[in-house]
């Protein structure tokens, strides 16, 4: 079965400084992975996603994700956090090719706070 | 804006009452995704259907059903209320199904309380 786990609740951050937000996984084959981030009483909006090809990611307002496979991990980061970064962020992962219709599965999400 | 439209936004009901949550999709996708979000459950995958038929199911209980309509978009109705039910449910969707490797474009929600 696949299984995400994004190991922290919340990460702080000063403005400015470097931010990552961990997400490790488990599937059975090849992952899809996608980031999400969820502002304040809003939806989730689409950040990033691996499919294949290039480990590094880069995907919306200037975050970026690595692909590792020997570690299982996609962790997202940014170079420079904003405050307007503050929110909850998503890790996803579902089996890649071949394996049928299955859903889609979500970590427990990470609060970023940036503080200024 | 995502394009995909969710009402109503906020619903107050009591227990034991049925309540309906509407979806439409973005323009040109197959795929509805209905999604509860919890404090302490986190964000579960409930259904799936693609172009009229239900393709997924996760974790949705009995007493909740779905269907999507020839138009596309996609109604999930909850019935026999319960104070757990109260959550935000989220409506998602994509030009493809989970076989796919497209990102999913979630709606606003709805948030359901039941008093």
């Amino acid at each position: 079965a696949q299984s995400v786990a994004q190991p922290e609740d919340q990460v702080n951050v000063a403005e400015g400084n470097p931010l990552t937000v961990k997400c490790t996984y488990s599937v059975s084959g090849n992952p899809y992975l996608f980031w999400y981030v969820q502002y304040p009483n809003r939806g989730l909006q689409f950040l990033l996603k691996y499919i294949t090809g290039d480990n590094l990611v880069k995907g919306s307002y200037g975050f970026e994700a690595e692909f590792n496979k020997s570690q299982t991990s996609f962790h997202l980061k940014k170079p420079s956090a904003l405050v307007s970064d503050s929110a909850l962020y998503f890790c996803a992962v579902r089996d890649g090719p071949n394996s049928g219709n299955t859903p889609l599965v979500f970590g427990k999400g990470t609060r970023l706070s940036v503080i200024a | 804006d995502s394009g995909v439209t969710q009402t109503p936004k906020h619903l107050i009901t009591a227990t034991g009452q049925r309540v309906t949550l509407r979806c439409s999709p973005r323009s040109g996708d197959l795929s509805v995704y209905w999604y509860q979000q919890s404090l302490d459950q986190g964000l579960q995958f409930l259904i799936q259907y693609y172009n009229g038929e239900e393709r997924a199911k996760g974790n949705i209980l009995e007493r909740f059903s779905a269907q999507q309509f020839p138009d596309l978009h996609s109604e999930l109705n909850l019935s026999s209320l319960e104070l757990g039910d109260s959550a935000l449910y989220f409506c998602a969707s994509s030009p493809g199904g989970f076989s796919s490797y497209n990102e999913q474009f979630f709606g606003p929600g709805t948030r359901l309380t039941v008093l």
